[in-house]
């Protein structure tokens, strides 16, 4: 079966610091992969997503970037956090096509000070 | 672009009342439905989801959807609810320009035993 993971579950920066969140997706090959963030009362907003190694969309411009180095595995990551980058953010999987249903992470719980 | 709106925030119920939790969409063309269920400290987890054929759609612990094209609506039931459904409840909807998954904002279910 399909297992998703992310790391760290939870991460405190101060602002102006480097970011890399990771998110690795095991028992499927060439997944969809996404990263959301996760806000109270609005959901969850599409910040990127990959359907192969390196090839990345972004939906949102903002101070993320994400990457994908292996199939299986997706990273965002920031120069510089803002305080306004803290919030909740998922990672999920999906094998593409016109029914495609995706399958969340655990998600990173990240605070900027 | 796609919105999906979940009207109802917050809900409250005793155990044993019945459940409906709204939701509408905006894109007229071809979409897929789903509903995803988020219980405290837990991953983001499929509850439902509609592709095409029978509007009525049976999902995981007694929950059902029903999605109406006229209305532009896949609303979420249960005719008896249980204090382990407390939980935030996010509809979500794929389909139109950009063939993104929209989510709504989530509604919060609270459950008094």
């Amino acid at each position: 079966s399909q297992t998703i993971h992310q790391w760290p579950a939870t991460l405190v920066q101060p602002v102006g610091s480097p970011l890399s969140l990771e998110c690795t997706v095991e028992g499927t090959s060439n997944p969809n992969l996404y990263w959301y963030r996760q806000a109270a009362g609005r959901g969850l907003q599409l910040l990127f997503y990959s359907v192969g190694i390196g090839q990345i969309s972004s939906e949102v411009p903002q101070n993320l970037s994400a990457s994908r180095p292996q199939d299986r595995q997706f990273i965002l990551s920031s120069k510089k956090l803002l305080l306004s980058d803290s919030g909740f953010y998922l990672c999920a999987w999906g094998k593409g096509g016109g029914k495609e249903t995706q399958y969340f992470g655990p998600g990173t719980r990240l605070l900027v000070l | 672009a796609q919105s999906v709106s979940q009207h109802n925030h917050h809900v409250i119920l005793s155990e044993a009342a019945s459940l409906e939790l709204g939701c509408n969409y905006s894109y007229g063309g071809t979409v897929n439905l789903f509903w995803y269920v988020q219980y405290p400290g837990q991953h983001l987890q499929l509850l439902l989801k509609y592709f095409s054929g029978d509007p009525l759609v049976k999902g995981i612990k007694g929950f059902e959807a029903e999605f109406i094209k006229s209305k532009f609506s896949f609303n979420l039931r249960k005719p008896s609810v249980q204090w382990s459904d407390t939980a935030e409840y996010f509809c979500a909807v794929w389909g139109g320009a950009g063939n993104m998954l929209t989510f709504g904002g989530g509604t919060r279910l609270m459950v008094k035993p």
